[in-house]
């Protein structure tokens, strides 16, 4: 079954509403990851996290907020949604470099 | 900014064997080459990596030049699963800030049968 899971699948949403992203991941790795993907980009790294109660920031994580509240669980919280975080969102949890993905969350922010 | 440089796409044909390239002339020695693939719809997968020799698992065989500034990426026998988006990136494991991945736009593979 998987290890990696994620929150809902699809997601509609208001401007200015909030939303809040799930990941959850059986594979007991300290490290998870949130990135973003856009049509034409590569991933893009968001915010991370080492541990329960840790999070950094990635490379681009202006609007968002990262919650890690247990080993196996890490959100991402948009508090006001914008069109342009209009993505699709993938979850990561990983051992040194070897990541293992989640499904991903197609977000539509109107 | 990107350290590595990969054609933006490359067509094959089922049962060939495919040498995806990879360039990286100022990898550092404590860097890794991973490989990761992804098809629509999904998220990445892991393929292989490597320091300085060659490795080969399930899925490919990774070979490395002696100088490590190149690397190419090898799928014997393709199959229309392999028809992915291939990405080359270098990680150092150091942890810390290192742990993220770097993707840029890889190498899209179309396999025809």
């Amino acid at each position: 079954e998987a290890a990696v899971t994620q929150s809902p699948r699809n997601k509609v949403a208001v401007t200015g509403g909030k939303v809040t992203l799930s990941c959850n991941q059986t594979n007991n790795h300290n490290n998870m990851y949130w990135y973003r993907q856009d049509t034409g980009h590569g991933l893009r790294l968001i915010h991370y996290s080492y541990g329960a109660g840790s999070t950094e920031k990635g490379d681009i994580p202006d609007g968002y907020k990262a919650s890690r509240p247990s080993q196996e669980n890490f959100s991402l919280i948009l508090e006001l949604a914008t069109p342009s975080q209009t993505s699709v969102y993938f979850c990561a949890s990983g051992l040194n470099a070897e990541q293992f993905f989640g499904p991903g969350t197609r977000l539509t922010v109107l | 900014d990107a350290k590595t440089t990969q054609p933006d796409s490359m067509e094959s044909t089922e049962g060939e064997t495919v040498h995806l390239p990879c360039s990286h002339a100022t990898i550092s020695g404590n860097e890794y080459i991973y490989w990761y693939r992804q098809v629509p719809l999904q998220g990445p997968e892991y393929v292989t990596h490597g320091l300085q020799q060659n490795t080969t698992n399930s899925m490919a065989f990774l070979a490395i030049a002696s100088d490590r500034k190149s690397s190419t990426l090898i799928l014997p026998h393709v199959s229309l699963r392999d028809a992915a988006v291939y990405h080359c990136i270098l990680r150092a494991l150091s942890g810390g800030s290192n742990a993220k991945l770097t993707f840029g736009k890889g190498t899209k593979l179309s396999v025809k049968s």
